[in-house]
């Protein structure tokens, strides 16, 4: 069964400072991939789609890269808004549409 | 704009049941897959079910096959959860989702918390 592993669990940044999230599949799920931003008693927000594509009203400081079974979520530079947990998810081997296990990003 | 409002959780015993509703508005209800996912407390998010846009395909977690059943009323614009036999690891909020045509989950519900405990 597809397996989706992100790292770090937890990633400590400084408002400002470069976050870089990884998320690796167990088989390859071409460019299906998508990733989520949830907060402390809020529903997941979708950020990207296909990989690297964002989503409407996404802050460009958002980027997604990568295909097959190796991607990245990176934030340039972290606002205090964005300290929050990120999931990626893949949606090309279907069902399920199976979650990581989140990151937490906290200060 | 795309509104899921989801309704019908609470407290339910071991072996109860529950039905879980999400009504839809803003978008052309007919055209996409609706789906299910759950969040324990303080953990990640579990995808639960899917249904697509007829409602002649559903997909479950292998964790509650058997147990759960997902439905649409496309005349009502609604899915349905329906629960039974629920155990204590059933416990967590329930957002119902809406793919974008892709498979990536555009939009979100604000969640229905299930409680399952004696």
């Amino acid at each position: 069964e597809m397996v989706m592993t992100q790292s770090p669990a937890t990633l400590s940044v400084s408002p400002g400072e470069r976050a870089t999230l990884s998320c690796r599949a167990s088989q390859s799920v071409s460019s299906n991939l998508a990733w989520y931003q949830q907060k402390p008693g809020q529903a997941p927000r979708l950020l990207i789609y296909g990989a690297s594509t964002r989503a409407t009203g996404v802050p460009a400081r958002f980027s997604g890269s990568g295909s097959g079974t190796e991607f990245t979520l990176t934030i340039s530079s972290l606002q205090s808004e964005d300290f929050a947990v990120y999931y990626c998810q893949q949606y090309n081997n279907w069902p399920p549409h199976i979650f990581g296990g989140g990151t937490k990003v906290e200060i | 704009e795309v509104q899921l409002v989801e309704s019908g959780g609470g407290l339910v015993q071991p072996g109860g049941s529950l039905r879980l509703s999400c009504a839809a508005s803003g978008f052309k209800f007919t055209s996409y897959e609706m789906n299910w996912v759950r969040q324990a407390p303080g953990k990640g998010l579990e995808w639960v079910s899917s249904i697509i846009s007829t409602g002649y395909t559903v997909h479950y977690a292998d964790s509650v096959k058997g147990r759960f059943t997902i439905s649409r009323d496309n005349t009502k614009n609604s899915v349905y959860l329906q629960m039974n036999n629920l155990r204590a690891e059933d416990t967590a909020v329930y957002y119902c989702a809406r793919e974008g045509g892709g498979g990536a989950y555009f939009y979100w519900g604000q969640g229905t918390l299930v409680t399952v405990s004696s």
